[in-house]
């Protein structure tokens, strides 16, 4: 079975564009979820998606959004880049809720300059 | 938000030797995990323990929780260079949609 896979992997942007993250899930699974990875606030939930629902989602500003295909794929968008949005941006994966057992994709290094 | 705290933040040992880290966390969960990152990449799952359950292993891991105190230890025995990593713990959310990780404990094995 193909892993989590993330496009694309590298990413340099400037502050004020926006950008969008892609993230193809592991074959049947339906739960999609997306985390910030910074060396100052570690690991810290964007959101996930269930059958194209979002059922929850963390403290960010309302600038990340997401969205999921009826495929499973997802996308999160982030609009207004600023220079603290500087990250790995990592996408999870699995059968069902959301904090069960996650297959992790390789991430997405963004850098806004 | 961050649940989970590991400790030590960094440990470095040598071959062969046993690797100990600990996770202390804050409200109850239903279950806990471990998780490894090398350097800059995804993170692998490693093992999941459950609230009802006091210890268990795979491999070379062995994970033990303590509901009581709110704590949880990832034993690595006989560590190999391959080992060194990040470890993270991470606890169900109150939503049980999202994982709260801790920060790592940074993992050196020198040959």
């Amino acid at each position: 079975k193909a892993g989590v896979t993330q496009t694309p992997r590298y990413l340099i942007k400037t502050r004020g564009q926006q950008v969008t993250l892609s993230c193809s899930p592991i074959s049947g699974h339906r739960s999609v979820s997306w985390y910030q990875q910074t060396p100052g606030q570690g690991l810290q939930f964007l959101f996930e998606y269930f059958s194209e629902t979002q059922r929850n989602k963390g403290n960010f500003p309302g600038r990340f959004s997401g969205r999921q295909f009826s495929n499973s794929r997802s996308e999160m968008n982030v609009s207004t880049l600023e220079l603290g949005d500087s990250a790995l941006y990592l996408c999870a994966s699995s059968r069902g809720q959301g904090s069960y057992e996650q297959y992790f994709g390789p991430g997405t290094r963004l850098t806004v300059t | 938000s961050q649940q989970g705290e590991e400790d030590p933040q960094a440990l470095s040992i040598q071959e062969g030797e046993n690797a100990t880290m600990n996770c202390s966390y804050k409200t109850s969960i239903n279950n806990l995990q471990w998780y490894r990152q090398n350097s800059g990449r995804g993170l692998v799952h490693l093992i999941l323990i459950r609230s009802n359950e006091r210890e268990k292993h795979s491999g070379r891991l062995r994970v033990t929780l303590d509901t009581s105190k709110k704590s949880s230890s990832l034993l690595i025995t006989a560590s190999r260079a391959a080992d060194t990593a990040s470890y993270f713990c991470a606890t169900d959310d109150d939503s049980g949609y999202a994982l709260n990780f801790g920060k790592g404990t940074s993992l050196l094995v020198t040959p």
